[in-house]
């Protein structure tokens, strides 16, 4: 099975600030990789499908990279509604499994 | 619209069984893959299976260890997800997702891009 791990598992920034999150695959996965945003109390949204294809309607400050093993998800100039909890999942590989999560707060 | 209404969930003893409906609408449904994922209360996410388009292909969790079985009905544009000896750990809230992969061969996702709002289980005695 593919582990995804990422990090760090809680960030705290200010806003218009630049935040990177990381996911690791414990094996390459190749571009198989998205990215979900979930905000307190609501469902999880697809952002980033494919390492780096922004989903349609998402803003342009996220974006996605990385490929086999090695993936980032980046927000630039980070705004008060992006509070949440940020996913990675493996698209590749039964079982599609979830990173455990990174939580994004403002400073 | 789309739309995904979750449905069967509810309180029942370790060992029992639930089954799940996940009902489709607004999008043509026999045409994409869809998924069950859980969030047990203050966690994350976690999948738990996929079936492809045509109920082919289906895949599951390690956790499911045989218990779940996966299911749709194109006919009645329904997914299905059959629990079997549950345990106090399934207890989570259950959401269906749609892949916006048109007739992508499972289990390779193109991503969840619409989500029911869930059906909560919770198994205690």
């Amino acid at each position: 099975d593919v582990q995804m791990t990422q990090s760090p598992s809680s960030l705290s920034a200010s806003v218009g600030d630049r935040v990177t999150i990381t996911c690791r695959a414990s094996q390459g996965i190749g571009n198989y990789l998205g990215w979900y945003q979930q905000k307190p109390g609501k469902l999880p949204k697809l952002l980033i499908y494919s390492a780096s294809t922004l989903q349609s309607g998402v803003p342009s400050r996220f974006s996605g990279s990385g490929s086999g093993t090695d993936f980032t998800l980046a927000i630039n100039s980070l705004q008060p509604e992006d509070v949440g909890t940020y996913y990675c999942q493996n698209f590749i590989s039964a079982p599609l499994t979830f990173g455990g999560g990174t939580k994004v707060e403002i400073k | 619209q789309e739309h995904l209404v979750e449905s069967g969930g509810g309180v029942v003893q370790p060992g029992r069984s639930l089954r799940l409906s996940c009902a489709a609408s607004g999008f043509t449904f026999s045409i994409f893959g869809m998924h069950w994922v859980r969030q047990a209360p203050g966690k994350g996410l976690e999948w738990v299976a996929a079936i492809s388009y045509d109920g082919s292909n289906k895949y599951y969790a390690d956790f499911v260890e045989g218990r779940f079985t996966i299911s749709r009905d194109n006919s009645k544009n329904t997914l299905y997800l059959q629990m079997n000896s549950l345990r106090a750990e399934d207890t989570a809230v259950y959401h269906c997702a749609k892949d916006q992969g048109v007739v992508v061969p499972l289990p390779i996702s193109q991503g969840m891009d619409v989500w029911g709002r869930g059906t909560a289980v919770t198994v205690s005695s």
